[in-house]
């Protein structure tokens, strides 16, 4: 198993500023995922993080919008650039469940308000 | 195109009561599957997994969920509820074959009645 930890927890931000969320794994691992959960609905991967090269971003995200460091393979951030209302959601890191049958771990999430 | 689809956006059951939140999957092949549960506030939990062989699986919190190949579903149950039980249920699923992602369906909200 692995233990994520995610900071900040919540945030209330204004628009056009950007915040930046720090993922924290127990373990090294090679990738790190990073979802949106916006209100009342369910989960969408906004990026593969793999240490060493420049994260790879589903369809509908950019890096201009979420630009994500992964510096080693236990850590990484995500930042939400110029924020709008639109942005408020859940952001959760996550490690595993990719291959080989690996149930997926989670943080517990960054709940962002953005007004 | 691969998906998961949780037919019922809300539920709600009396406690003690039984329950089955269903899921499907949109595939050829048999994915890995998997159920989350999210009280709020919180991250996301495993409850129960399947990769392969006997097709009811046991998880935590006397949970258990049947995979059937025939009908691709993954539904979960649980002879009886507890309040405890009320949170967001998600099922999730892991295709192979070059996709490699965990999709998610859309979740169940469940309210237990006391």
């Amino acid at each position: 198993s692995a233990v994520i930890s995610q900071k900040p927890s919540r945030d209330i931000c204004q628009r056009g500023t950007s915040l930046t969320i720090q993922c924290q794994v127990d373990s090294q691992v090679t990738m790190m995922f990073w979802y949106r959960q916006q209100p009342g609905q369910s989960l969408t991967l906004i990026a593969t993080a793999n240490q060493g090269s420049e994260a790879t971003y589903e369809s509908g995200f950019v890096i201009d919008k979420f630009p994500i460091s992964r510096p080693n393979l236990t850590f990484s951030t995500l930042t939400v650039s110029n924020m709008s209302p639109e942005d408020s959601s859940i952001y959760l890191c996550s490690v595993g469940g990719q291959g080989q049958g690996t149930e997926a771990f989670f943080g517990q999430g960054t709940r962002l308000t953005v007004v | 195109a691969q998906s998961v689809t949780q037919p019922d956006i809300h539920i709600t059951v009396s406690e003690g009561a039984s329950l089955e939140l269903r899921c499907n999957y949109s595939y050829g092949a048999t994915p890995y599957l998997f159920w989350y549960v999210q009280s709020p506030g919180q991250g996301l939990q495993l409850l129960l997994k399947y990769f392969s062989g006997d097709t009811l699986v046991q998880g935590i919190k006397g949970f258990e969920a049947e995979f059937k190949r025939s009908q691709s579903s993954f539904n979960l149950r649980k002879p009886s509820v507890h309040w405890s039980d009320a949170a967001e249920y998600f099922c999730a699923a892991l295709f192979s074959g070059g996709y490699n992602k965990l999709i998610f369906g859309a979740g169940t909200r469940l309210a237990v009645h006391p």
